[in-house]
């Protein structure tokens, strides 16, 4: 199992340009979520889904929109990038059969450079 | 909204001291989880602790639940250089995919 994968690893976009950050992952987990870590700050939600079809809001969703189309997909777009959405961008993926929440399995990450 | 607040935010000791980082919050969750993460790596999971005043022991670390489930506690027992890393504490809100993290305690242990 390859886990939870991410591309790219790092990423230059100029102010305004809009791209689609991937994320995929192997092990037919149905929960997927989308983080932001910035220095001091920790681990940010952006937008998670409990399923293929089914997404929501985290806490910092403004920019970003997600789309689960598949169970092993989750990408992230952004729309129009700003410099304030320089970051290191998290994908995770999660199971569980108990009571959540559940052991979240993280991608290697997106370093994000906005100018 | 629920926060997390993790102190220290930034500790550097000597090989084979004692430490404690704190994880504290004002709202009640359903459990906390720590994790680690080493440099360019995505955070892994170390523990789970889901009742109140619950101890759970990893080799060298000690994680304990408050008996109000409102804060937890990560000891390290005569740290090494290999503990060096970002430690965070996420509390569950009863949804699978929803976590609120602490903003993190940077360790350097240096030998």
């Amino acid at each position: 199992n390859a886990g939870v994968t991410q591309t790219p690893k790092f990423q230059v976009l100029k102010t305004g340009q809009s791209m689609t950050l991937q994320c995929a992952q192997d092990m037919n987990h149905e929960y997927m979520s989308w983080y932001r870590q910035d220095p001091g700050m920790g681990l940010r939600l952006i937008h998670y889904s409990v399923g293929a079809g089914i997404t929501d809001q985290g806490e910092v969703p403004n920019g970003y929109n997600v789309s689960r189309s598949t169970t092993e997909d989750f990408p992230l777009r952004l729309l129009s990038a700003a410099p304030s959405q320089t970051s290191v961008y998290f994908c995770a993926s999660s199971y569980g059969t108990a009571p959540p929440p559940y052991e979240q399995y993280f991608g290697p990450g997106t370093r994000l450079t906005v100018t | 909204t629920q926060l997390l607040e993790q102190s220290p935010q930034f500790l550097s000791i000597q090989e084979g001291e004692n430490l404690t980082v704190y994880c504290n919050s004002s709202s009640v969750f359903s459990s906390l989880q720590w994790y680690r993460q080493e440099p360019g790596e995505g955070p892994v999971l170390l523990v789970t602790v889901v009742t109140g005043g619950e101890v759970k022991k990893l080799k060298r670390l000690t994680f304990q639940f408050g008996d109000a489930r409102k804060d937890s506690s990560l000891h390290i027992t005569a740290a090494q250089p290999g503990d060096t890393g970002l430690y965070l504490c996420a509390g569950g809100d009863n949804q699978g995919g929803k976590l609120i993290f602490g903003q993190g305690t940077e360790l350097s242990v240096k030998p």
